[in-house]
């Protein structure tokens, strides 16, 4: 049973591109978070999705970012016209419930760099 | 906001002793408290989770204390090994509904041989 898969596992963009995250959650898991590390700085809860449904995004910036959990196909976020801000690294995590203390179970994450 | 402090500093600890890290945290308790491990270029790995309610865990050579008087979280790593060496996050989960925690950024601990 492979375990969340993150692509790419780094990508750069220049200033004014698009990034694409792709997260592959665990089998069986309908449940995906996304995070956002900075350096020296804790992960960050950008938002939660059910398959096709957002269900809590209040850790995403509203502008320029998105994310999507279709029904079939892996989750994607997505950054709109990259800022050197968005350097950072991105972790997907899922869980096969979103019961109250369930675990998560993380991917390797997305080292983005913007140039 | 809540506000999370783990030991910013890195801890070094010799083989076989006991290591100790803290989180302690401001406002409410949450209704849950986790700890993962972090290896450099790595995804967090999930060790323990321990409710309000709760004082004590255990799994293997790990222990996780709650004190949710004293707003803290101990993390005891016993007969701890050179492969022990790694960032050890907590986690508050408040969400009481699915995994939104919020991160503290984590103590870095060295096991030296």
């Amino acid at each position: 049973n492979a375990g969340v898969m993150q692509n790419p596992r780094h990508l750069v963009r220049r200033r004014g591109q698009e990034a694409r995250l792709r997260c592959s959650p665990m089998k069986g898991h309908s449940h995906v978070y996304w995070y956002r590390q900075l350096p020296e700085e804790g992960l960050k809860f950008m938002v939660y999705l059910q398959k096709e449904n957002i269900i809590d995004e209040s850790g995403m910036p509203k502008e320029r970012f998105s994310a999507e959990f279709p029904k079939e196909g892996p989750s994607i976020l997505r950054i709109q016209q990259v800022v050197r801000g968005d350097s950072a690294a991105y972790f997907c995590a899922s869980s096969p419930s979103g019961q109250e203390g369930t675990e998560a179970f993380f991917g390797q994450g997305t080292r983005l760099t913007v140039v | 906001s809540q506000k999370i402090e783990q030991n910013s500093e890195a801890l070094n600890i010799q083989e076989g002793k006991t290591a100790t890290l803290t989180c302690n945290y401001t406002n409410y308790s949450p209704a849950y408290l986790q700890w993962y491990r972090q290896d450099p270029g790595r995804g967090p790995v999930f060790l323990l989770l321990i409710r309000e309610n709760e004082k004590e865990k255990r799994k293997e050579r790990l222990k996780v204390t709650f004190d949710t008087t004293l707003k803290q979280s101990l993390f005891h790593i016993t007969a701890s090994q050179p492969a022990d060496s790694a960032t050890y996050l907590c986690a508050l989960d408040y969400s009481g509904g699915y995994q939104k925690v919020t991160f503290g950024t984590g103590t870095k601990l060295q096991v030296i041989p």
